[in-house]
């Protein structure tokens, strides 16, 4: 079964903890990317990364980090300085193709709340 | 950077009757224009895009328009039914043909009335 898993799908952590989510794909695309949702809002790039051990800060970085060590992984880690964090997050990935931007496939998406 | 502007925020349409999403982008070099749809709980999931190429895209009762004069782009879908009920997101590249960066819309949520 192809596709874009995220685990876990529900996630509780207490203020001042760092938690990581998972996000794997086994479509062979290059390119992967972490969204943050917020309720009756628009998704917000957090990171992405385009190659192995390569990645950028998208739009709302502080407080995340993220690792490229493998092609199929693309975990993000909300640290303790991440003011916000309850949140549904969500992994993407596309190809790249020559002629830009491709098609951005997503996962089910993690939900995470801080207590 | 992109910006894109996506109205309205809710629709209540009758089933069999027609949605139409509007949105507006800023970047003129933006060129691949994606929709999704998103239901409760889930990951969105692409439902059509259409390129700068192109004005128009049909995919049965589903089609995207595109104007780039004027810098917008609309989501049709004809004889609704229940289960297109959810939120509808489009999007817009960030533009230049080396970045990959999708700039998303805030979101659409279509109710569609037995």
């Amino acid at each position: 079964d192809g596709g874009i898993t995220q685990s876990p799908k529900y996630l509780f952590r207490k203020e001042g903890q760092n938690v990581t989510l998972s996000c794997e794909q086994n479509l062979n695309h290059d390119a992967m990317y972490w969204y943050r949702q917020d309720p009756g809002q628009g998704l917000r790039l957090i990171y992405y990364s385009q190659i192995v051990n390569d990645f950028q800060k998208g739009d709302i970085a502080e407080g995340y980090s993220v690792s490229r060590e493998k092609k199929e992984s693309f975990p993000l880690t909300v640290t303790s300085a991440q003011k916000n964090p309850t949140a549904f997050y969500l992994c993407a990935s596309s190809p790249i193709g020559t002629t830009g931007t491709d098609t951005q496939y997503f996962g089910p998406g993690t939900r995470l709340t801080v207590l | 950077g992109e910006n894109v502007e996506q109205h309205p925020s809710t629709l209540s349409v009758q089933e069999g009757d027609s949605a139409v999403i509007k949105c507006t982008y800023s970047d003129s070099a933006s060129n691949y224009f994606p929709w999704y749809k998103q239901e409760l709980g889930k990951g969105p999931q692409l439902i059509i895009d259409i390129r700068s190429n192109v004005g128009e895209k049909k995919d049965q009762r589903i089609a995207v328009t595109l104007n780039k004069t004027a810098k917008h782009f609309s989501l049709h879908i004809t004889e609704t039914q229940p289960e297109d009920s959810a939120v509808y997101f489009c999007a817009a590249s960030s533009g230049g043909s080396n970045d990959y960066k999708l700039s998303f819309g805030a979101g659409t949520t279509v109710t569609v009335r037995a």
